[in-house]
């Protein structure tokens, strides 16, 4: 039974540039959560999707943008990429109920130069 | 403000010792408390949760403990071995059913030295 998986591992973009991230939940999970996780920090929430809508999310400006598909797969956007938006991109899954624990992929390392 | 505040920012000890990790948080309203252990380079992994009622809950060489008068949680690792050194994240969800927030704390970044 595969984890949650992401790709791709590593990218790297020049600032003003767009970038999309993916991300296949763990067999069984509706609901998939994007965290940015800058170098010595602990994840910040970005957005949640669930039934392929936007459910709740972080402070994160209108550049970040997100998508859910049927098979609740996901995409996460970045438009006019920062330098400041080199980060670690976790995205987590989760089954119903109160007390189910998120399932993070490995993430996806942004480096933009 | 929910907020949840870890210490300490980092340690180093030396395999085999103890140690215990700290987690102050001010969220409201509660409805429960996990810690998760991130790898470097991998995504963080649930340890444990605390709900309202739970003062004391092990997995292993970890116990969790929970204080929901004082708003005070510590993870304690016994016999630490190598493969202990990781970050460590408190993560408190706010909330009374549906999809509740989650506020993560900045993580302790443990060391474990042979």
């Amino acid at each position: 039974d595969a984890g949650v998986t992401q790709s791709p591992t590593h990218l790297i973009k020049t600032r003003g540039q767009q970038v999309t991230l993916r991300c296949s939940p763990k067999s069984g999970h509706d609901t998939v959560s994007w965290y940015q996780q800058a170098l010595g920090q602990g994840p910040q929430f970005i957005f949640q999707y669930y039934e392929e809508e936007e459910r709740q999310r972080g402070n994160f400006p209108d550049r970040f943008s997100g998508h859910q598909y049927p098979n609740y797969s996901s995409e996460l956007n970045v438009n006019a990429l920062l330098l400041g938006d080199s980060a670690l991109y976790l995205c987590a899954s989760r089954a119903r109920g109160l007390n189910s624990p998120l399932h993070f992929g490995n993430g996806t390392r942004l480096t933009v130069t | 403000k929910n907020q949840v505040e870890q210490s300490p920012q980092s340690l180093i000890i030396l395999e085999g010792k103890n140690c215990t990790l700290q987690c102050n948080y001010t969220v409201s309203p509660f409805s429960n408390l996990r810690w998760y252990k991130q790898d470097t380079g991998r995504g963080p992994v649930s340890l444990t949760i605390m709900t309202f009622s739970e003062n004391t809950k092990s997995n292993g060489r970890y116990t969790a403990t929970l204080d929901a008068d004082t708003k005070q949680s510590s993870l304690h690792i016994t016999a630490s071995q190598l493969s202990d050194s990781a970050s460590y994240i408190c993560v408190v969800s706010a909330g009374r059913g549906g999809y509740n927030k989650l506020i993560f704390g900045a993580g302790t970044r443990l060391a474990v030295h042979p």
